[in-house]
């Protein structure tokens, strides 16, 4: 089945630690794709999207995210993090006539 | 500019009963759509339109129905409640037009949270 995969369920990290979260999909043809955030008791607001072209691309308050085609993968970084990224994240593709597909979601517990 | 909003944030259900959650988006946007979140799930697809008129089934669409009559207003049904439909429900309309508008991202309303007991 076609589907989304974020396989990092919980990171826990230290402040000023990199982080890194995985997100692969499985559809095939042309994507868009997205990284969310959720912050406790909030609705998903969007980091950063990808369409086409530069394949690195950055997003707000310092994160980015590479998009690799031969992978099917599009994983977030950001080489400081801060206690204020505490929340969680999801990855997202936009496949087949504007319908939205999500992965699971990584909860990032940032410690100060 | 509201954006996207739901109605009600919280309610609470017995068995059987049945709601509707209203969703309402003043961005103009062509395509609404409707998910659950359960935890460790992420976001499940329930139904989505893509205009007025024209709704279609998503990846969880059993127990819930909607309508889209206008532009502006996607409401939520569910019949029967069950304690399966407890869950955090959200709303989100995007646009696939091209334009100076088109973002072509998803917007999300604040989320609706709903017990059935």
């Amino acid at each position: 089945a076609q589907s989304v995969s974020q396989h990092n369920h919980h990171v826990i990290l230290s402040e000023a630690a990199s982080l890194e979260l995985g997100c692969n999909y499985s559809y095939g043809g042309t994507v868009n794709l997205f990284w969310y955030v959720q912050y406790p008791g909030q609705h998903l607001q969007l980091l950063l999207k990808y369409f086409s072209g530069d394949p690195l691309v950055k997003g707000i308050k310092g994160f980015e995210a590479e998009f690799i085609k031969s992978k099917f993968s599009f994983n977030l970084r950001k080489p400081s993090v801060q206690w204020s990224d505490t929340a969680e994240y999801f990855c997202a593709v936009r496949h087949n006539f504007n319908k939205f597909y999500f992965g699971s979601g990584t909860k990032l517990n940032v410690k100060p | 500019n509201a954006g996207v909003t739901q109605t009600p944030k919280f309610r609470i259900l017995k068995i059987g009963q049945s709601m509707t959650l209203q969703c309402t988006q003043d961005m103009n946007h062509n395509y609404m759509y409707w998910y659950r979140q359960d935890p460790g799930m992420g976001l499940k697809l329930i139904y989505y339109s893509v205009g007025a008129g024209i709704t279609d089934k998503g990846e969880v669409p059993n127990g819930y129905n909607v309508s889209r009559s206008t532009t502006e207003d996607f409401p939520l049904r569910l019949e029967l409640a069950a304690p399966s439909q407890t869950s955090v429900y959200f709303c989100a309309s995007s646009s696939n037009r091209p334009g100076t508008a088109y973002t072509g991202e998803l917007f999300f309303g604040e989320g609706s949270r709903l017990t059935v007991l």
